[in-house]
């Protein structure tokens, strides 16, 4: 079956501009989380959906960031006014409750 | 803070050779995961741990989890070239699943 995609796969942006980061979960998948991985700091969590409950924000790492999951399928991540530090490989992941999250291919964010 | 080691960081073996990751957790936690990475794809999900004792077997991987001690170990035996890849464990907490991750263990089979 069709797994987690993430769209774009690679996004070169300019410093201070702002982008959209898309992730469409596994269908069914109640839960949803962006994750972001860097040479410097590793894989960190950024954000979790679970149903109809407010997010877990605790990871995101600025006010610069945000999220959204509509309809509790897609989700978006939006970074406002990119700064270098932000380039990284953002991962999205799925999960039925209470089990293995499924990764996407992730979108590779470039800020120059 | 939940905080997750694994060691060692890097670790070159050769074929046919058994070999240990270790994966040390701070605060008790209810789920331990292993993860396979392989250069410029996602995660792969190998292995969940749930309980005291549990031990997985896939192949030539075997995970087992000792809460008491908070440790995880990720066992390979006989090791084959296929096997290179980067290896994380993951931790979620009681109520809240969202994945704290190893540093990483970055494997290389050498012929």
């Amino acid at each position: 079956g069709a797994g987690v995609s993430q769209s774009p796969s690679n996004k070169v942006t300019e410093k201070g501009k702002d982008v959209e980061l898309r992730c469409d979960p596994i269908s069914g998948h109640t839960a949803l989380y962006w994750y972001r991985q860097s040479l410097g700091q590793g894989l960190e969590f950024l954000i979790y959906f679970q149903g109809n409950s407010a997010p877990d924000k605790s990871g995101l790492p600025s006010d610069r960031f945000s999220a959204e999951r509509t309809g509790g399928s897609v989700s978006t991540l939006t970074i406002q006014r990119t700064q270098q530090e932000d380039s990284a490989v953002y991962l999205c992941a799925s999960s039925p409750r209470l089990a293995a999250q499924y990764f996407g291919p992730g979108t590779r964010l470039t800020v120059l | 803070e939940l905080k997750v080691e694994q060691n060692p960081l890097f670790l070159s073996m050769q074929e046919g050779k058994n070999y240990t990751i270790y994966c040390n957790y701070s605060t008790t936690s209810d789920r331990l995961y292993w993860y396979r990475q392989d250069p410029g794809k996602s995660l792969e999900s190998l292995f969940v741990l749930l309980s005291n004792g549990a031990v997985k077997q896939e192949g030539r991987l075997m995970a087992s989890l000792d809460t008491k001690a908070r440790l995880s170990t990720l066992h390979i035996t006989a090791a084959v070239h296929d096997l290179s890849a980067t290896y994380f464990c993951a931790v979620s907490n009681f109520g809240n699943e969202k994945l704290t991750f190893g540093t990483g263990t970055r494997l290389t089979i050498i012929p």
